[in-house]
């Protein structure tokens, strides 16, 4: 059973960077042909895709966060990372690491999600 | 960006009713759309996907339907635990996967 568990600070301050870290267990980062995700969620809100990071480094990033995403996939560790700089209160939202899988029928699906980490951007 | 509007925002029902949800796309996606449940501090979970496959494990009371632009997922018999947030996501339009904005079901 794949599990995905978020780690990283809680509390940043506004213009700093926002970094997490995915652990995967269960499985290899580097198998399979999954695409590695971030999602995230405002405070009562829906979901937001921020990118994703294959095992080869490749990534895609939300182009509504512009350019100030980074993401990066270590298989020797099999974690995969975010940072996103010049973090506003707006950047305020629970993070999800999640698994990108294509299905045998060519479908796209999320299928496996961490828990989640609330990161809250204040001084 | 393909934008995806579900409707009702919200929506109250009891135990044992049939309940429907409905999704809309801004264009068509053939039956590149899949359907989460949330409940609340949880990460979503995988109900439908392709429209209308049924995730693995989950209860055949959860049913999925529509192509094109018009999509819905129903519930044939509410049952306690179903009480959560539903979110419906095109995976048409690589690579940005819209997700529609949820609907809250309550008791």
């Amino acid at each position: 059973q794949v599990q995905l568990q978020e780690s990283g600070p809680g509390l940043v301050k506004p213009s700093q960077t926002l970094s997490l870290t995915c652990s995967v267990s269960g499985g290899s980062i580097s198998s399979g042909g999954h695409y590695w995700s971030w999602i995230r969620q405002h405070p009562g809100k829906g979901l937001e895709w921020i990118g994703y990071v294959f095992h080869t480094g490749s990534t895609y990033h939300n182009p509504s966060l512009k350019s100030r995403v980074t993401m990066s996939v270590d298989t020797s560790k099999n974690q995969f990372s975010l940072n996103l700089t010049s973090v506003t209160a707006a950047d305020t939202a629970v993070y999800f690491c999640a698994r990108r899988t294509l299905t045998i029928s060519g479908v796209v699906i999320i299928d496996y999600w961490g828990q989640g980490t609330l990161v809250t951007v204040s001084s | 960006d393909i934008q995806m509007t579900q409707s009702p925002s919200s929506l109250s029902a009891s135990v044992g009713d049939r309940v429907t949800i409905t999704c809309r796309a801004s264009q068509s996606i053939s039956i590149y759309l899949n359907w989460y449940q949330q409940k609340p501090g949880k990460a979503p979970k995988l109900l439908i996907y392709g429209a209308s496959s049924l995730q693995s494990g989950v209860p055949s009371r959860f049913s999925g339907s529509g192509s094109g632009t018009d999509f819905t997922l129903t519930i044939s018999s509410l049952q306690p635990e179903d009480f959560a947030t539903y979110y419906c996501q095109q995976s048409f339009s690589t690579p940005l996967y819209t997700f529609g904005q949820g609907t809250r079901l309550e008791i």
